[in-house]
């Protein structure tokens, strides 16, 4: 069962404009959330995280929005850059699980067009 | 500082065989994740050291161990290889004792032929 879903497996955009990126979960002891950035033959880069004690994060072009209620979050990039062109990776840890354990959605292909 | 390094980066085994991956974390790091990631079922966790001891293990069949040594550097094993063993091999290191952002190396693309 998949605990973490990206359903959009592509998505495209024009340079400049906003990049949307929706990450559905259904555990509900999730509560800390991440996103990664994945160039091809690269490992993951981290972007942004929240924690689930708050709705919003924002780091420079990157903003991280939690909807607990829904269980759903979001990434907005703006604007988006050709650089931003890569596979983007939501992911989610437990509250009761020591460690670092990460469960990751399936990813979505972004391609931003000059 | 030096990322994380990965070593090989690309591996060609038969079936049957075993594999020894090697993962060098970012210096002071002390936790250390494995993943594998393939087409089909995406990112999935392996297992994390810490300390020399194994703190989460995700749900990989036993050909799948790992180990930490003092130094933090790790190492994972696959006995058996099967086809289905075939992947991309991510190791990350994180600076904290839980929960802590995971900063991943290039990986290893072992193929089993």
């Amino acid at each position: 069962d998949q605990q973490v879903k990206q359903n959009s497996p592509s998505l495209s955009v024009q340079e400049g404009r906003i990049s949307i990126l929706n990450c559905d979960y259904t555990n509900s002891m999730f509560d800390y959330f991440l996103w990664y950035k994945k160039y091809p033959a690269e490992g993951p880069t981290f972007l942004i995280s929240i924690s689930s004690i708050k709705d919003k994060n924002e780091d420079g072009r990157f903003t991280v929005f939690l909807n607990k209620s829904a269980k759903h979050l979001s990434l907005h990039i703006v604007p988006s850059q050709p650089g931003d062109s890569a596979v983007y990776f939501c992911a989610a840890s437990e509250a009761k699980a020591a460690g670092n354990k990460l469960t990751f959605g399936g990813g979505t292909r972004v391609l931003v067009k000059p | 500082k030096a990322g994380v390094t990965q070593t090989p980066r690309y591996l060609i085994k038969t079936r049957g065989q075993q594999v020894t991956l090697s993962c060098s974390p970012i210096s002071g790091h002390r936790s250390v994740s494995w993943y594998q990631q393939t087409p089909g079922q995406g990112l999935q966790f392996l297992f994390e050291y810490f300390s020399e001891t194994q703190r989460n293990k995700g749900n990989f069949p036993g050909r799948f161990s790992g180990r930490q040594f003092s130094n933090s550097r790790s190492e994972m094993n696959v006995s058996t290889l099967e086809l289905g063993d075939s992947a991309l091999y991510l190791c990350a290191s994180s600076p904290v004792v839980a929960r802590g952002t995971q900063y991943f190396g290039p990986g290893t693309r072992l193929l089993v032929l």
